[in-house]
């Protein structure tokens, strides 16, 4: 049973360029929420979706968007490319009557931004 | 504005004995606490959690105790193994926003 997939794992992007991020999420999961991680600190949450459609975000701003497919599977895209960019984006998967409970953490995707 | 915070960036215990990790928050408002466990080039994992209307959350050999008045939780690692050695994760979630808030996390290092 597959757990979280997440892709590319490494990433390096010039200032100003836009970048995709994926997200498969794990079996008979629903719920896809994306979070960021400078180094040094915690993850920080930029959205959920869930149904197709962004049910809560963060405090991050519309240069980072994202998608939900039928299957689930999830895009994070980022515009404009800054500096600050550059970190681990994770991807978390669940079911939406879950709570917290049964958050599925993939490996992340390494970006660096130069 | 951090609600979630983790003062200690690291911490060095020997093997065997008892593993204390900290964390306090700002904000009464959340329902859940947790821990996470990170390895390097890994997700994190969940390791434990509490409900805000709890006091204490034991599974093994990981015990969670939660003082709402200091506005504070604890994990407690006993006894102490070497595959321990990781960065934990506090954090919390309330049911009104879905969101986890992180600490920075405290990398723990199980000394032989």
């Amino acid at each position: 049973d597959a757990g979280v997939t997440q892709s590319p794992t490494h990433l390096i992007k010039t200032r100003g360029q836009q970048v995709t991020l994926r997200c498969s999420p794990k079996s008979g999961h629903d719920t896809v929420s994306w979070y960021q991680q400078a180094l040094g600190q915690g993850p920080q949450f930029i959205f959920q979706y869930y149904e197709e459609e962004e049910r809560q975000r963060g405090n991050f701003p519309d240069r980072f968007s994202g998608h939900q497919f039928p299957n689930y599977s999830s895009e994070l895209n980022v515009n404009a490319l800054l500096l600050g960019d550059s970190a681990l984006y994770l991807c978390a998967s669940s079911l939406s009557s879950g709570g917290f409970y049964g958050y599925t953490f993939g490996s992340g995707t390494r970006l660096t931004v130069v | 504005d951090q609600q979630v915070k983790q003062n200690s960036p690291s911490l060095s215990v020997q093997e065997g004995r008892i593993s204390i990790l900290n964390c306090d928050y700002t904000n009464s408002m959340f329902d859940y606490f947790l821990w996470y466990k990170k390895y390097p080039a890994e997700g994190p994992t969940f390791l434990i959690s509490i409900s805000s209307i709890k006091d204490k959350n034991e599974d093994g050999r990981f015990t969670v105790f939660l003082n709402k008045s200091a506005k504070h939780l604890s994990l407690h690692i006993v006894p102490s193994q070497p595959g321990d050695s990781a960065v934990y994760f506090c954090a919390a979630f309330s049911d009104s926003n879905y969101q986890l808030i992180w600490g920075a996390g405290t990398k723990l290092i199980i000394k032989p």
